[in-house]
């Protein structure tokens, strides 16, 4: 049961470019949305988060969009340089019940060209 | 900073041995998690720790599990190990407090021959 499905599996940008990575989700119950991010050989490291209430979040060159009644957000990545080459995770959580890990997404593979 | 340190970053066994993969995290973090990497699979929640002593089943905890005797240290056990148990384990610690980060480790990529 995936209760959190991540596009595309592997995506190729050149430098500069826009780099857009999709999620959807099933469980309205979510209330939370992390994105991480994770370099070869290193353990995922948080990139940026968001909750349900707000439709857009912004951090540098990095962009969550979340549309809550399609259960869908996403990870925008303007101006994408090769060290962004990295594999990418969407997540979720609920934060009313004792659960506190995360669901994961199956990852983005992500490579910047110069 | 908070460091999660994990014993091995590659380990090799074989079939039928009981394996422990051990991890540290440095910060007092009351929650600590293991999960299992596999690619188009993300990251599956096999156990977590909200304490020590307690702990609670993942998605995948069949053929794992856990020991928390220390706050600092959270380990995972294959109890007799199988080929379809090779993968990257990754451990994870968090604080008590909503919606703060999970850090985790570098990983553990683990063959069973």
């Amino acid at each position: 049961q995936q209760q959190v499905k991540q596009s595309p599996q592997s995506l190729i940008v050149q430098k500069g470019g826009i780099s857009i990575i999709n999620c959807a989700y099933e469980n309205t119950a979510f209330d939370y949305f992390p994105w991480y991010q994770q370099f070869p050989g290193k353990g995922p490291a948080l990139l940026i988060a968001i909750r349900p209430d707000v439709s857009e979040k912004k951090e540098g060159r990095f962009t969550i969009s979340f549309n809550k009644s399609a259960k869908q957000f996403s990870l925008h990545i303007m101006d994408s340089q090769p060290g962004d080459s990295a594999t990418y995770f969407c997540a979720a959580k609920r934060t009313d019940t004792g659960r506190r890990a995360l669901t994961f997404g199956s990852g983005t593979r992500l490579q910047v060209q110069p | 900073d908070v460091k999660v340190t994990q014993s091995s970053r590659y380990l090799v066994k074989r079939t039928g041995e009981k394996v422990f993969l051990e991890c540290v995290q440095d910060m007092d973090h009351e929650n600590m998690f293991w999960y299992r990497q596999d690619p188009g699979l993300g990251l599956r929640l096999i156990y977590f720790s909200y304490d020590v002593k307690m702990k609670e089943k993942g998605d995948i905890p069949e053929g794992y599990s856990v020991s928390r005797e220390k706050k600092e240290r959270f380990s995972l056990i294959l109890e007799s190990a199988s080929t379809n148990q090779t993968s990257m384990y990754l451990c994870a610690s968090m604080e008590r407090r909503r919606n703060q980060p999970q850090h985790f480790g570098d990983g553990t990529r683990l063959s069973i021959l």
